[in-house]
């Protein structure tokens, strides 16, 4: 069982290249997420979506922008990447009826110089 | 405010030793979930249990047990005789009015050596 795939695994940019992140998962489910994870700041929520076509901003969305055109993906995008956008993204995913239990990818690894 | 708050950073201890992770949460939701998730040195996050307000009962699965106490607001995570493969960070996290995401907390850094 796949689960929730995340591409790529690593990618290193320089200061102002774009670039996106692509979520996908498998389970049919409703609701995806996406979190950054910092050391010592635990995961923070970016954006997440609650249906296809539909996105909201989480607690840090500045820099970064969303789609989700199929129920199955979720896309991040950097317009203009930023040394402050170093981190681990995490894309999550769960049923709308089970109060969040939220499986997770295994994570992208970015590097802004 | 939402808030968990996990105040030990980083436990180290021998295998076959039991370890205690603590979690301590803040909510004025009368009902709301808590969950502990496990990130090993691969990266990933793995669910490990969710537990909803109204349910204090104290969970036990293998050597794993979580003991919840609304009263303290704490919900606390034993690993009983650890062993290296329970080397990991591990969160706390409770879920936000919304219903749309996790409130994490900062994670705890456990260290099993032989």
């Amino acid at each position: 069982n796949a689960g929730v795939t995340q591409t790529p695994k690593f990618r290193v940019l320089k200061t102002g290249q774009s670039m996106t992140l692509l979520c996908a998962q498998d389970m049919n489910h409703e609701y995806m997420y996406w979190y950054r994870q910092d050391p010592g700041m635990g995961l923070r929520l970016i954006h997440y979506s609650v249906g296809e076509g539909t996105t909201a901003k989480g607690e840090v969305p500045d820099g970064y922008n969303v789609s989700r055109l199929k129920k199955q993906n979720f896309l991040l995008g950097l317009e203009s990447a930023a040394p402050s956008q170093t981190s681990v993204y995490f894309c999550a995913s769960s049923y709308s009826g089970t109060r969040n239990i939220q499986y997770f990818g295994a994570g992208t690894r970015l590097s802004v110089l | 405010a939402q808030k968990v708050t996990q105040a030990q950073t980083e436990i180290s201890v021998v295998e076959k030793e039991d370890v205690t992770l603590d979690c301590v949460y803040e909510t004025r939701d009368t009902t709301y979930y808590l969950f502990w998730y496990k990130q090993p040195p691969s990266g990933e996050l793995v669910f490990l249990i969710r537990r909803n307000s109204f349910d204090e009962q104290n969970e036990i699965s293998g050597r794993y047990s979580w003991n919840f106490q609304k009263s303290t607001s704490s919900f606390n995570f034993t690993i009983t005789a650890s062993q290296v493969v329970d080397s990991a960070v591990y969160f706390c996290a409770l879920d936000q009015n919304s219903g749309y995401a996790l409130n994490f907390g900062k994670g705890t850094s456990l260290l099993v050596t032989p």
